[in-house]
Parts: C-alpha cells; structure tokens; sequence
C-alpha cells in the first residue's frame, strides 16, 4: 500500500483539461517538494514537475502543478492523445527517510 | 548529456543475490551534489525507491529493504552497483537507475535509465 494516494483513472476528450490529484500526510507532502512523472510502457519515466509547479524544459506548458497543505495536483489542459499515460505522484518523506511514490493515476483520452 | 543504463541479470532464482550495475555518462559521482538512486516496478504496482549513493559516498535505504540492499560506487568507471540479497518472486519488476541533484535536500530523480526488467520465478 502506497503512502501517497491518487485515484486509479482519469479520463477527458481531446482538447479538455484533466487533473491528478495526490493526497499523503504531513511528513511527506506536506514538509517537501512534490514530483510528477509520466510512465509509459517500454520507457524511462519522464519527470513532468518538480519542486511542486516547476517544469523542466522541453515539458510543454500544458502540464502544471499545484501543492497544498498535504496534497498535490497535477494539471493536463489541451489533452493530446499521446498524453495517454500513466502519472505518479513523489515526495521524500521525513518519517520514513526516503522517497514515497503514489501508485499512479491511468489517463485514458476519449 | 546525462544518460543512464543498467545491466545485469533477467532471472534470479528464489534466495540468490541479484547484482545489478548502473553505467552512465555526463556527470561525475564524485561532483559535489550529485547522487545516483535505484528504483523498482513490479509489475502493474507503483514504483518504488530502493536506495540512493552520493558523491560523498553517503548512503540512504529503504527502510523496509535496508537488511537486502548494499549500493557502491565506482568512480573511475562511472557505475554504482546495486546488490539484493535473498530474492524472492514478489522482487519481479524492472528496476531503474537514476541521477539525482543534493540541493541543500534530496533532489529529484532525472534522468532515468530505460530499465532492467528481473524475474525471480516461484
């Protein structure tokens, strides 16, 4: 069972906004930096955010991210088919002296 | 450009010790700040951080792993070697290295390599 929590699925049409949201505690989000990633089959997962809303470059604008008291969200405004991926959620964690990871929310575009 | 690949072992047999080797390129480990970190998938479940080496030869483990894992570098081949005792089937998964930033506080992991997929068969 994974210390931070994200809902198994997320789903919108072409062109729709969708967000991730991810919900931990306070010796995980809400002491440190949230991460994003985007995990596809087959690759290396791809870090979307870090630093809780930073965006490292070549991350096209369309990907945000947000952090708020215990919990974190990700944004995907204007989706793309090839945004179909799964994303996961990661933050050190204070308690347990290393880094946790959601288990990840499926994108499925319509 | 900073890449990473791990090499070792496809199947491991139940108790064996799985070695596996990250060999990368574009940094240093012995560059003040920078880390090198192993991480694990199992199949269709999350990922999961296993143990992380800095330049200053600090280590970090998973807690819940700590008794099974040994992480070691060697700088003059650009690798960190990541040991697993006594395998098990639940240790099937693919496991990933990568590069990590000390920033005052542990960094983020990026990049990643592509992954080494491990199978310890039941």
């Amino acid at each position: 069972q994974s210390v931070l929590t994200q809902p198994p699925s997320a789903s919108g049409t072409p062109g729709q906004r969708v967000t991730i949201s991810c919900f931990g505690s306070r010796p995980n989000i809400g002491s440190n930096f949230v991460y994003w990633y985007q995990l596809l089959p087959g690759t290396a997962p791809k870090l979307l955010i870090y630093r809780n809303d930073q965006r490292p470059s070549g991350v096209p604008a369309r990907f945000s991210g947000s952090k708020s008291g215990t919990s974190a969200s990700l944004a995907i405004s204007g989706l793309r088919s090839e945004d179909e991926a799964d994303y996961c959620c990661a933050a050190w964690d204070d308690s347990l002296r290393g880094l946790v990871f959601g288990p990840g929310t499926k994108v499925t575009v319509l | 450009q900073i890449t990473l690949k791990e090499s070792g072992p496809t199947l491991v047999k139940p108790t064996e010790t799985l070695t596996l080797t990250c060999t990368f390129s574009g940094f240093s480990l012995t560059t003040s700040g920078v880390g090198v970190g192993w991480i694990r998938q199992p199949p269709g479940k999350a990922l999961e951080w296993l143990a992380l080496i800095y330049w200053d030869d600090d280590k970090r483990y998973n807690s819940s792993l700590s008794s099974r894992l040994i992480i070691t570098k060697d700088t003059s081949k650009n690798q960190v070697v990541l040991t697993m005792t006594n395998m098990e089937p639940v240790d099937t998964g693919t496991y990933y290295c990568a590069h990590l930033l000390w920033l005052g506080v542990p960094g983020w992991f990026d990049p990643w390599g592509q992954g080494t997929l491990v199978t310890v068969p039941s």
